[in-house]
């Protein structure tokens, strides 16, 4: 157990909807990342927020979006679902935001959309 | 830019056998390289990890890493596959300076043990 948590575990949804996806980060880590795993396009990185901020932007679509809250928890809201955005959507968390810290990863909500 | 080639999408080896992994990664400053393990309907847990210093890692689970700056290369290596290794492997790179703390993987690499 990583100590990451995420909900739900398995989301199931119709294409033009929208689903929000939850993480809350191991107690003590101030980072948060959101990643995408789908058998096209492997694991890509999404966004990292660090204390609320946002700190890097990767492949992310524009109907995507995401949130660090003051209690440290995040939210990926995914909207105008298409065929294509099924997929594993992992969490992760480290301590503070440099390059050598090991990220944590939760165990995925996998979405599947209809 | 970063990125991170695995090669071998599939491996297969007997129980008792070394298992090795290869990863070649491309970098534009100094890396920091990163070996994960997904079992089936899991999340990702780190194996090991090259920041600096000693260019041998030794990580959990018995598996260890080389990094070899002059290849490019970071392959993991285990000298004797167990059942419990059947899993999928996967290399990262991370960087030194960057903006934020993204990691890149590669395709990652499904290994079968037989008995």
């Amino acid at each position: 157990d990583s100590g990451v948590t995420q909900t739900p575990k398995h989301l199931i949804t119709a294409t033009g909807q929208r689903v929000t996806l939850r993480c809350s980060p191991r107690s003590g880590d101030l980072s948060v990342y959101w990643y995408q795993q789908s058998l096209d396009q492997g694991l890509q990185f999404l966004i990292q927020y660090y204390n609320g901020e946002e700190r890097a932007k990767g492949n992310i679509l524009e109907r995507f979006s995401a949130q660090q809250f003051p209690d440290l928890h995040s939210e990926l809201n995914l909207s105008s679902l298409e065929l294509g955005d099924s997929a594993l959507y992992f969490c992760a968390s480290s301590v503070g935001q440099g390059g050598v810290e090991t990220q944590y990863f939760g165990p995925g909500t996998r979405l599947l959309v209809l | 830019a970063q990125s991170v080639t695995q090669l071998g999408s599939h491996v297969s080896v007997s129980e008792g056998a070394l298992v090795l992994l290869r990863c070649n990664y491309s970098s534009s400053v100094p890396p920091y390289l990163f070996w994960y393990v997904q079992y089936p309907n899991q999340g990702l847990q780190l194996l090991l990890k090259y920041t600096t210093g000693a260019t041998l890692v030794k990580g959990i689970n018995g598996f260890e890493a080389e990094f070899k700056k002059s290849e490019t290369s970071f392959h993991l290596t285990k000298p004797s596959a167990h059942m419990s290794d059947a899993a999928e492997y996967f290399c990262a790179v991370s960087a030194i300076k960057a903006a934020g703390n993204k990691l890149t993987f590669g395709g990652g690499t499904r290994v079968l043990v037989k008995p």
